[in-house]
């Protein structure tokens, strides 16, 4: 199983400052014959499912502010809020969808300072 | 507007059964694969089972092989969760999520608002 390791596990960030989600795959997520990496971002409020945001590691499902941005490819992935909004306060994950049995990381929870 | 509505969710003794159920609209069903995602109360995520479109082929996560058996009524747009021996430990809310053709291979574009399953005596 591909073990998916986020960091930090909270952090607080001051409104329109920057915060910084790191997401680890115990192995690689890259598919070599399409170059994609099968790496998602979800964000989740109390009380309410999972929202996709980022899939392939970096693009921005429809409707998603483009404040957030995701990178990073193989095994080390990167979620970035450019300017934190308080709507942004959630817990986000990272998953990988490259092989059964999908995974997800433990989840970050954002607060604002 | 795609949609998915869980049901079935309920309180069960350890060792007892329970059938969920998912409710699929606003989309072609039958051309995607659709998986069960778990979180325990205050807990993270976790796949449980997915099936295919076309051929229903199944995958399950290891902690619930043997016990669970997901199947799917293209027909009816209906997905559902067959659990059997349920244990403490399978009490969580249950989501119905869509994601490609395959189980693995999409991100989840679309949750339901999830069922919960309560395992206690």
């Amino acid at each position: 199983d591909i073990v998916m390791t986020q960091s930090p596990d909270s952090l607080a960030v001051s409104l329109g400052e920057r915060a910084t989600i790191n997401c680890k795959s115990s192995q690689s997520v890259l598919y070599s014959s399409n170059n994609k990496n099968y790496l998602a971002w979800y964000k989740q409020k109390p009380g309410q499912p999972p929202k996709l945001l980022i899939y392939w590691a970096s693009t921005r499902e429809s409707g998603v502010p483009d404040r957030f941005s995701g990178s990073g490819s193989g095994t080390d992935f990167t979620l970035t809020i450019s300017s934190l909004q308080a709507e942004d306060v959630a817990v986000y994950f990272c998953q990988q969808y490259y092989s059964t049995p999908l995974t997800f990381g433990g989840g970050t929870k954002v607060e604002i300072k | 507007e795609v949609q998915l509505v869980e049901s079935g969710g309920a309180l069960v003794q350890p060792g007892g059964s329970l059938r969920l159920s998912c409710a699929a609209s606003g989309f072609t069903f039958s051309s995607y694969a659709l998986s069960w995602v778990r979180q325990a109360p205050g807990k993270g995520l976790e796949w449980v089972s997915g099936i295919s479109a076309s051929v229903g082929r199944t995958y399950y996560a290891d902690s619930v092989q043997g016990r669970f058996t997901i199947s799917r009524a293209d027909s009816k747009n209906m997905l559902f969760l067959q659990m059997n021996s349920l244990r403490v430990d399978d009490a969580a809310i249950y989501y119905c999520v869509k994601g490609g053709q395959t189980v693995a291979g999409n991100a989840y574009d679309t949750w339901g608002r999830g069922t919960l399953v309560t395992v206690s005596s």
